[in-house]
């Protein structure tokens, strides 16, 4: 069975500094991996997602995410954070076999940006 | 292209109550899904449509739970009755197909409180 493991619910950044969330995933065959933002009160919204093309995906809003497949991990990271990037950012998994491709989240990292 | 729609966005029941949640997707998607999502946790697949038909309910709580897609278009959850523990968000997401890495676009979600 696949899970995914978010390492640190919480995470504070200043303003301009690097943003670096991790994401270590458990899977039987190398699946299909996916960031997602939620702002308050807010549905999902895609940042990125990697699908076997190249390891390196960027993503909206300037993040991107190396997937690392000896490491089993696909952190996302920004080189500068915005205070827009205030959220909860979820990283999910989705199995390359079966019918119903379904989407198994992290428990999510609350990220706080300081002026 | 307007997203997933939700209604209501906020709900206040006792236990014991009945609750319904609807949910209209994005024009075109074939695939529907709910899910669960408690607070401090990732969201929770409860069920999975193509089209009208269910592909997947396995972590529906059917003696309490139950949903339906009439028409392969919009869909309702419903709870009944409802328990302390069921006080979570409710997303309702859908996707064009269920192919490998398709993006699922979510609703805002219903929040909803048991007391």
């Amino acid at each position: 069975a696949q899970s995914v493991t978010q390492l640190g619910s919480h995470v504070s950044v200043s303003e301009g500094a690097l943003v670096l969330l991790r994401c270590n995933y458990s899977s039987s065959v190398p699946p299909y991996l996916f960031w997602y933002v939620q702002y308050p009160n807010q549905g999902l919204q895609l940042l990125l997602k990697y699908t076997s093309a190249a390891t390196l995906v960027k993503g909206i809003n300037g993040f991107e995410a190396e997937f690392k497949k000896s490491e089993t991990s696909f952190h996302l990271t920004k080189p500068s954070a915005h205070m827009s990037d205030a959220a909860e950012y979820f990283c999910a998994v989705s199995e390359r076999a079966g019918s119903a491709r379904q989407l198994t989240f992290g428990s999510g990292t609350q990220l706080t940006v300081l002026p | 292209e307007a997203g997933v729609a939700q209604s209501p966005r906020y709900k206040i029941i006792e236990k014991r109550q009945s609750v319904a949640f609807w949910c209209n997707p994005i024009s075109g998607h074939a695939t529907l899904y709910w899910y669960q999502q408690i607070l401090g946790q990732g969201p929770k697949l409860l069920i999975q449509f193509q089209n009208n038909g269910v592909v997947d309910d396995s972590q529906l709580p059917k003696d309490r739970f139950s949903a339906e897609r009439l028409k392969g278009v919009d869909s309702t959850l419903k709870i009944q009755p409802a328990k302390l523990e069921d006080s979570a968000v409710y997303l309702c997401a859908s996707s064009y197909t269920t192919g490998y890495g398709n993006e699922q676009f979510f609703g805002p979600g219903t929040r909803l409180t048991v007391l």
